[in-house]
């Protein structure tokens, strides 16, 4: 069974359109977390949610708004999809915040024409 | 401030031992990890430690942390050419658990 699972794999979109990415974890941890990583592979972080509840947000524009209908999923949002927006973004999910071990989703690849 | 290093590239010959280094800033670092990225995939643990340990072992990879100079290595001994990937360091910083990644290592193996 996958740990960390997000979907789609893939995304290729148009300028200005919204999309949707989402993740799933099934090993019962109660943080997750968003990191984008760039063309140069460079990666940060740009959400961590514990319980449901905000707890990193990472100077990411508002364009961007993370969604935790549950402690299992954490959602990512993107209004108004701009080029610099392509990267591989990638989910991930620890037990607790700092001491714990964090587990990497397989990442969603998105490309904005 | 949040920062760590690492160098871009790295290539060794199979059978050899690769050591890939890593400096970062924040002394208050509780966990420092490695993880390995092959291409077009996502990101694995291969390994972690504690920041009151100097030395960890796990199989062939070895963890070495010299707090004193913030620098963190991982040694890769008799490396295979399934070994050729992306190496990142990262740091736990002590902020809601946010992880600062190096800009990650490309490990190349020649046959």
């Amino acid at each position: 069974d996958t740990a960390v699972s997000q979907t789609p794999k893939y995304l290729v979109t148009q300028m200005g359109n919204d999309k949707s990415i989402k993740c799933e974890q099934n090993l019962g941890h109660d943080t997750m977390y968003w990191y984008k990583q760039d063309s140069k592979k460079f990666l940060k972080i740009m959400f961590s949610y514990n319980n449901k509840e905000l707890i990193i947000n990472e100077t990411v524009p508002n364009r961007f708004s993370p969604k935790s209908p549950d402690k299992a999923h954490l959602n990512l949002h993107i209004n108004s999809l701009e080029l610099g927006d392509s990267a591989v973004y990638f989910c991930a999910s620890s037990q607790e915040t700092i001491t714990d071990t964090q587990y990497f989703g397989p990442g969603t690849r998105l490309t904005v024409l | 401030g949040e920062d760590v290093e690492q160098s871009l590239f790295l290539s060794v010959r199979e059978g050899d031992s690769s050591v890939i280094n890593c400096t970062y800033t924040d002394s208050s670092s509780t966990y420092l990890y490695w993880y390995k990225q092959e291409p077009g995939a996502g990101l694995q643990l291969l390994t972690y430690i504690f920041s009151n340990m100097d030395m960890k072992q796990d199989q062939r990879l070895t963890v070495l942390l010299n707090k004193k100079d913030k620098h963190l290595s991982l040694r890769i001994a008799d490396t295979q050419t399934g070994d050729s990937a992306i190496y990142f360091c990262a740091e736990a910083y002590n902020q809601g658990g946010k992880l600062i990644f190096g800009q990650g290592t490309e490990l190349s193996v020649k046959p």
